[in-house]
């Protein structure tokens, strides 16, 4: 099974400022025929479902804001918000999609304000 | 607009059964993969099992095969776990989720709320 694990298991960030939050899988989501990351980022706050933020690696949902943004290819990957908004306050996690089933999750990563 | 709904969760002893239930709408329910993911109580996501949109095609995480089955009556537009010989480390919310789009390997697009299982004497 592919493992995930994100850093840093928390952070806060001022409101404004840049969050960045990594992710790493124990081998390439990269599938090379379509060149597309297997890779996806939601967003958890207490009380909701999951919300699917970014997948493809660095495709926008739709309707989730532009502040939100995926980067990296084959092994690492980053969730970074350009500028922290109170709402963004939540966990997030990624997921790879690759080598499924089962299809496994990083641990969490919690985003306070500071 | 697109719903789903869990049901039939709460508390059982250890080696009970529970079923539970996700009532979709507002989309073509029989076109989906659909997915059973669990969050125990301060951890993360685990993703339990998946079935195609036609139910031909199952998978369970091995923390669950052999005890967990997933089915669909699409005729219903109702989504299914069976879960027997249950055991503490099982309790947790469980939810239900569409896959992406009509294929497999998508990621999970609309999740329901989920439904609490608590396994305990």
């Amino acid at each position: 099974d592919i493992v995930m694990t994100q850093s840093p298991d928390s952070l806060a960030v001022s409101l404004g400022e840049r969050a960045t939050i990594n992710c790493k899988s124990s081998q390439s989501v990269l599938y090379r025929s379509n060149s597309k990351n297997y890779l996806a980022w939601y967003q958890k706050k207490p009380g909701q479902p999951p919300k699917l933020l970014i997948y493809w690696a660095s495709t926008r949902e739709s309707g989730v804001p532009d502040r939100f943004s995926g980067s990296g290819s084959g092994t690492d990957f980053t969730l970074t918000i350009s500028s922290l908004q109170a709402e963004d306050v939540a966990v997030y996690y990624c997921q790879q999609y690759y080598s499924a089933p089962p299809y496994t999750f990083g641990q969490g990563t919690k985003l306070e304000i500071k | 607009e697109m719903q789903l709904v869990e049901s039939g969760g709460g508390l059982v002893q250890p080696g009970g059964s529970l079923r539970l239930s996700c009532a979709a709408s507002g989309f073509t329910f029989s076109r989906y993969w659909m997915h059973w993911v669990r969050q125990a109580p301060g951890k993360g996501l685990v993703w339990v099992s998946r079935i195609s949109g036609d139910g031909s095609s199952t998978n369970y995480a091995d923390s669950v095969k052999g005890r967990f089955t997933i089915s669909r009556d699409n005729a219903k537009n109702t989504l299914y776990l069976q879960m027997n010989s249950l055991r503490a480390e099982d309790t947790a919310v469980y939810s239900c989720a569409r896959a992406h789009d009509y294929h497999d390997y998508r990621p999970f697009d609309y999740w329901g709320q989920g439904t609490l299982v608590t396994v305990s004497s």
